[in-house]
Formats: structure tokens, C-alpha cells, sequence
């Protein structure tokens, strides 16, 4: 079965310290792993997609990669809005299948 | 380019009674995914539909079911509500699977589901 674990669970850091998520995951074979973020009582919003180990992404201040047993999300010089929980979730092989399993999450906060 | 949309967003139900959420997805997404989100268990999915199919399903109890219209808006139903269905449930839709680049989800802003 699909599994994904995200830590640190909880993240404070002070605006401008640079850091990085990890996020484990066990797959059967990976279709796809997806960033996302989540601030309190919204829906997820899409960051970034990986397929293959040694891709790399980037968006503004946040940068993803992806080995065959992990992958890491990158914050640069954080700022306040950046505080936010981090949910990492994969996708199969299975075919035709969408189903996304996510981790727990990681809740960061950035102080100014 | 409007987003994915979930109505109601809030609703508030007592144990027993059913409710029934809906989801419009973005123009030009086929497939409707759902999930449910809690404190204790996180995201957790629930099923999916493509061309008014259900292709995947989690493991969930048959109180729970789902539906999807030829415009591939989508309905979700919990019958005889219990405490633990308390929750935030999100919608999310994509444009296909099978292609790498067609695979993103994108979530709506969810419905808050409180049983009493």
C-alpha cells in the first residue's frame, strides 16, 4: 500500500532563514508527486508536480526535488506569507487511477 | 479561468439525516475527485469519477456515494450521517489521467460538514 510521510510535522523559523521539508514516500510504481499548499480552512493549491528522480522545480522562494525514496521542498529566505501547511501526495501507476495519497503534512510558520 | 467550485460551503446536520454536496469542476476537466479531511486521519481519498464513471474508490463505507453529470459537475451523498463524518470535504478535478502534465488536481475550496 501507498505510503507517504511528511516531517518535520511542525516548522517555526524566523523570516529570511531558509530550510527544507522532507516528504518519504512508498509506491508501487510512481506516477507523479505533488506539492501542495494549504493555509486554515481553504482547499489545497496545486505548487508542483515531479515525475522522475533528479527533477528539480522551483516557484518564487520554494524549490522541489525528487530522489526514488524522497523528496524535498526548499524554502529560500522565507516571508511571513509563506507560513502555510505543506501536504506532499503521490499518485500510481495503477492505470486511469487519480487517486492522490498524502501525507500528515507540514505546518510552517515564518515569525517577521 | 474560474476554479473548481463546492457548494454548500458550510452545513450543519444531526446523526441519521443525509446530505448531499456538489462540485463544479473547471471548464474543460473530465475527471472529479473527492476527498475528506479531518484532523485525526488528514486527506484521505474518497473516490473518483471520469465520464460519469466511477474509475477508483477508497475505503470507505457504502453510506458514502457519488455521482457525475454529463457536464461533469459532481455529487457527493452521506447517508445516516454519524459524528465521525464531521469533516472538511474537498472536490478536486483534473483533465486526465494517463499523460504526464494531465495529472494535476486542482482543489476547491471544500465544504465543512459538521454532524450533531
Amino acid at each position: 500500500e501507498d505510503q507517504v510521510t511528511q516531517s518535520p510535522e511542525a516548522l517555526r523559523l524566523q523570516e529570511g532563514e531558509s530550510s527544507s521539508l522532507n516528504c518519504s514516500y512508498t509506491v508501487s510504481g510512481l506516477r507523479g508527486l505533488f506539492w501542495y499548499r494549504q493555509d486554515p480552512g481553504k482547499g489545497p493549491e496545486f505548487l508542483f508536480t515531479l515525475y522522475s528522480a533528479g527533477e528539480e522545480k522551483e516557484k518564487e522562494r520554494l524549490k522541489a526535488t525528487l530522489t526514488k525514496k524522497e523528496s524535498f521542498l526548499h524554502i529560500t529566505a522565507p516571508k511571513p506569507e509563506d507560513s502555510a501547511t505543506y501536504l506532499c501526495a503521490v499518485q500510481d501507476d495503477l492505470q486511469g487511477a487519480q487517486k492522490l495519497v498524502f501525507g500528515q503534512g507540514t505546518r510552517l510558520t515564518i515569525n517577521p | 479561468k474560474a476554479g473548481v467550485t463546492q457548494t454548500p460551503r458550510y452545513l450543519i446536520k444531526t446523526r441519521g439525516q443525509q446530505v448531499t454536496l456538489s462540485c463544479s469542476p473547471i471548464s474543460g476537466h473530465r475527471s472529479v475527485s473527492w476527498y475528506q479531511q479531518t484532523p485525526g486521519q488528514g486527506l484521505q481519498f474518497l473516490f473518483e469519477y471520469f465520464s460519469e464513471t466511477q474509475r477508483n474508490k477508497g475505503n470507505f463505507p457504502g453510506r458514502f456515494s457519488g455521482r457525475q453529470f454529463s457536464n461533469s459537475r459532481s455529487e457527493m451523498n452521506v447517508s445516516t450521517l454519524e459524528l465521525g463524518d464531521s469533516a472538511l470535504y474537498l472536490c478536486a478535478s483534473s483533465r486526465q489521467s494517463g499523460l504526464a502534465g494531465y495529472n494535476e488536481q486542482f482543489f476547491g475550496p471544500g465544504t465543512r460538514l459538521t454532524v450533531l
